[in-house]
């Protein structure tokens, strides 16, 4: 069975500190690994994939198949980032972590 | 372009009620999926169809669940009877090659 697991529902941090969004999953095969986002009042929409390996607004994340980790990291957080980030495993989503940037 | 739209944004009914939910895509888009969120909890796929075809309904709870998608486009959600535990924000989404484009999400509370 597929399994997403983001173990923090709410992390805080201070503008310009980094920051780094834990996900693990469950899954034998190859993943298809996903970071989500939901801004205030906005739609749900992708952050970035696994696949593409690209940097989208200053995050990142790594596909670490010997730990199952598929962790988001930013090195300086911005005010601006304060939102839900959601872990994905093809269609298969985890809790929700809630990111709070404070000035 | 415009967006996946869905209606209505908001919508109460008292349990053992029916309800459905409309879901227009991004034009274009062969796959569309109906999640349900519930409150503190990450989006669940209930239903996925390529075109007009089910691809996966495995999560959809079928007793009281329905969904269709006529012409391979608009799409509807409906539960009859709704039970206190429906209350969820219902969230369409559409997708051409493998990125999901969101839609705004129907809340639903069932009293």
């Amino acid at each position: 069975a597929q399994r997403v697991t983001q173990p923090e529902k709410l992390l805080s941090v201070f503008k310009g500190a980094p920051v780094e969004l834990k996900c693990n999953y469950s899954y034998s095969g190859s993943p298809e690994l996903f970071w989500y986002v939901q801004y205030s009042r906005q739609r749900l929409q992708l952050l970035l994939r696994h696949i593409s390996r690209e940097s989208i607004k200053g995050f990142t994340a790594d596909l670490n198949k010997g730990e199952t980790s598929f962790h988001l990291k930013k090195p300086f957080a911005q005010e601006e980032d304060s939102a839900m980030y959601y872990c994905a495993l093809a269609l298969n989503f985890g809790k929700g972590t809630s990111l709070l940037v404070t000035p | 372009e415009a967006g996946v739209a869905q209606s209505p944004r908001y919508k109460i009914i008292e349990k053992r009620q029916s309800v459905a939910f409309w879901c227009n895509p991004i034009s274009g888009h062969a796959t569309l999926y109906w999640y349900q969120q519930i409150l503190g909890q990450g989006p669940k796929l209930l239903i996925q169809f390529q075109n007009n075809g089910v691809v996966d309904d495995s999560q959809l709870p079928k007793d009281r669940f329905s969904a269709e998608r006529l012409k391979g486009v608009d799409s509807t959600l409906k539960i009859q009877p709704a039970k206190l535990e429906d209350s969820a924000v219902y969230l369409c989404a559409s997708s051409l090659w493998g990125t999901q484009y969101f839609g705004p999400g129907t809340r639903l509370l069932v009293l």
